[in-house]
């Protein structure tokens, strides 16, 4: 089934850095972008960033740049978020979601999340 | 960028009633409104896109409604398994931003 699955929780120090990842399957990856949606605890959802999977150009939030580096990896129908140089503000869900075939109608298929604690 | 308000940010309501939630985008985004639920500890599920379009699967008793800048989310018939944050989110353009988040209790 159309699904897209993230790697599991991470505890870190302040100054580290991690990488997530959010594989899919169950569809042709290239033909639907990926997005990333952070939820920081008890807030709501905050958009990061859109992925082209076709050209793995991201289109950025702001505030999610420089320490915020968003890939992709075709061949294994993946996209990575990688954060470096860890804030204990960090701390939050991070969520894949793919989006919708036409952007303008949402996020239809999202991952489980991925818990990133930023903690000495 | 286009901010999203919705409100209330938290309703209590019973099983069987009718809940309304309202979205307010800072300027137009035509129809291109989307509303997630969240239950805790999970991902948002889309429940309505293009204002007013039911995604596959979800119940009937979930509607959307508005365009312009003004949207709202009704369930008809409060259930039990509908007691979750909502989240609007505007699908105009980028940055897409979402609302603050409605929490629906039970009274």
């Amino acid at each position: 089934q159309v699904q897209v699955v993230q790697s599991g929780s991470e505890l870190k120090k302040p100054g580290a850095s991690v990488k997530v990842s959010c594989k899919a399957s169950g569809y042709t990856f290239t033909h639907y972008g990926i997005n990333w949606v952070r939820q920081a605890p008890g807030q709501g959802l905050e958009w990061m960033a859109w992925i082209n999977t076709n050209t793995g150009n991201p289109t950025y939030a702001q505030g999610f740049t420089g320490r915020f580096v968003f890939s992709l990896d075709t061949t294994v129908s993946t996209t990575y978020l990688q954060i470096s140089s860890l804030k204990a503000e960090d701390t939050a869900v991070y969520y894949c979601a793919r989006m919708s075939s036409y952007y303008h109608h949402g996020m239809d298929v999202w991952g489980q999340g991925t818990s990133i604690t930023v903690s000495s | 960028d286009i901010q999203v308000t919705q409100f209330p940010s938290s309703v209590s309501a019973s099983v069987g009633d009718r809940v309304t939630i309202t979205c307010r985008a800072s300027q137009g985004v035509s129809s291109w409104l989307a509303w997630y639920q969240q239950k805790p500890g999970k991902a948002p599920k889309l429940l309505i896109y293009a204002a007013s379009s039911l995604q596959s699967g979800v119940p009937s008793r979930f509607s959307g409604s508005g365009s312009g800048t003004d949207f709202i989310l009704t369930i008809s018939s409060l259930q039990p398994e509908d007691f979750a944050t909502y989240h609007c989110q505007q699908a105009d353009s980028f940055p897409l931003t979402f609302g603050g988040g409605t929490r629906v209790e039970i009274k």
